[in-house]
């Protein structure tokens, strides 16, 4: 079954540091991915998306991820964090043939915490 | 537009007592899904509807019912609560393809279940 994996769990950080959070993927055909953001209270928001072309993405707030198909990876990054990125961050996927059925399959999620 | 709506925000219930969570989209999407969210597990799809009298089952939908009479509504039913329900509930709904159309999910501000 396909399957999402985001490494961590916890990420405590203080603002300016640099973010980067792990996520793969397991499905071996061709996909979709995402990366979705829910702040404290708040419903999932789209932070970006890769569809096809430059495997580097720009989201919203300074975010890109880059997509690496050898890998079956779709990383998160930032230089540098806000208090305000404080949220939970979960990667998402789904397959091409499927990809309009509502069926995305989420990682477990991220909790970034940054400290002012 | 008010986009994915959902009520109740709140709910508590008594085990084996029955309740329907109701979501409503305005965006004439034809993919509506709901998830169910717990801690460590990210996000898991439980029912999905492709257009108006068309459902189907998600990775967990036992203990739930679903029905799609009208492309703007897809309520969830709780036919008797368990406490393992409690869960924060999201409805989400999608377009379908057209372009470079991904299936972005457009998620309402989920509603918060506890089950006594």
């Amino acid at each position: 079954a396909q399957s999402v994996s985001q490494h961590n769990h916890h990420v405590i950080l203080s603002e300016a540091a640099s973010l980067e959070l792990g996520c793969n993927y397991s499905y071996g055909g061709t996909v979709n991915l995402f990366w979705y953001v829910q702040y404290p209270g708040q419903h999932l928001q789209l932070l970006l998306k890769y569809f096809s072309g430059d495997p580097l993405v720009k989201g919203i707030k300074g975010f890109e991820a880059e997509f690496i198909k050898s890998k079956f990876s779709f990383n998160l990054r930032t230089p540098s964090v806000q208090w305000s990125d404080t949220a939970e961050y979960f990667c998402a996927v789904n397959r091409r043939q499927t990809s309009n059925t509502g069926k995305l399959i989420f990682g477990q999620g991220t909790t970034l915490q940054v400290k002012p | 537009n008010a986009g994915v709506t959902q009520t109740p925000k709140f709910q508590v219930l008594k085990t084996g007592q029955s309740m329907t969570l109701q979501c409503a989209q305005d965006m004439n999407h034809e993919y509506m899904s709901w998830y169910r969210q717990d801690p460590g597990m990210g996000l898991r799809l439980i029912h999905y509807s492709v257009g108006a009298g068309i459902t189907d089952q998600g990775e967990v939908p036992n203990g739930y019912n679903v029905s799609r009479s009208t492309t703007e509504d897809f309520p969830l039913r709780l036919l008797s609560a368990a406490p393992s329900q409690t869960s924060v509930y999201f409805c989400a709904s999608t377009r379908r393809a057209l372009g470079d159309n991904t299936g972005e999910l457009f998620f309402g501000e989920g509603s918060r279940l506890t089950v006594l």
